[in-house]
């Protein structure tokens, strides 16, 4: 069965500080994806990044970096200079490449707070 | 452009009544998703609509839940007989085709409470 775990329910960092955000994965397939989502205090997720399981390379967008591990089934976010628009709730989610659903199965989440 | 809209935002119900959530899906998105959200936890997923027919309903927690899509676009979501345990965020995403390359875009949910 797939599982995702976000084992830091909250973190607090002060503005510039950098933060990585952990996210460790379960599945019995070889090819799957992952995704990172963020959810601010508005509701709605935003998607941040999609990652196949063939695909090991880290990914670096501005101050969004990503560190996949198959090794480890980790697949930590860590945001560099956090900002107070960072604060939201992020999820880590899997989706099996299987034909006919790509549903989603998310992480329990992790509340990120920035104070200035 | 108009991303997903979802209606009612809020909806306060009592125990044992009937309630319907509807979700207006992105313009040309043949692909809809149902997912629900408690306090605290991240969405799960309910249902899966791959033009108007559900390629996917095993998130479904028991027959009380229902959903359609007629035509392919506009969703429904619907709870019979609501118990307190209903009481959730449920979300819906849609995105422009099957399968993990797509991207699901999601909308701000429909905040239902049962009293």
């Amino acid at each position: 069965a797939q599982k995702v775990t976000q084992a830091q329910t909250e973190i607090s960092v002060v503005e510039k500080e950098d933060v990585t955000l952990d996210c460790v994965y379960e599945t019995r397939d070889t090819t799957y994806y992952l995704f990172w989502y963020k959810q601010p205090p508005s509701g709605e997720l935003v998607f941040l990044i999609r990652r196949n399981s063939f695909d090991e390379q880290n990914e670096i967008s501005g101050r969004y970096s990503w560190n996949f591990q198959k090794s480890t089934s980790s697949f930590n976010f860590t945001i560099t200079a956090s900002q107070v628009v960072d604060s939201a709730v992020y999820f880590c989610a899997l989706s099996e490449a299987r034909g006919g659903s790509e549903k989603l199965v998310f992480g329990k989440g992790t509340k990120l707070t920035v104070n200035p | 452009g108009a991303g997903v809209s979802q209606t009612p935002s809020n909806k306060v119900t009592e125990k044992g009544k009937y309630v319907e959530l509807r979700c207006d899906p992105i313009s040309g998105h043949t692909a809809l998703y149902w997912y629900r959200q408690s306090l605290g936890q991240g969405p799960e997923f309910l249902i899966y609509f791959q033009g108007t027919g559900a390629a996917d309903d095993s998130g479904l927690p028991n027959d009380r839940f229902f959903a359609v899509r007629p035509e392919g676009s506009v969703s429904t979501l619907k709870i019979q007989r609501t118990e307190r345990g209903d009481s959730a965020v449920y979300l819906c995403a849609s995105s422009l085709g099957s399968g993990v390359n797509y991207e699901q875009y999601f909308g701000p949910g429909t905040r239902l409470t049962v009293t």
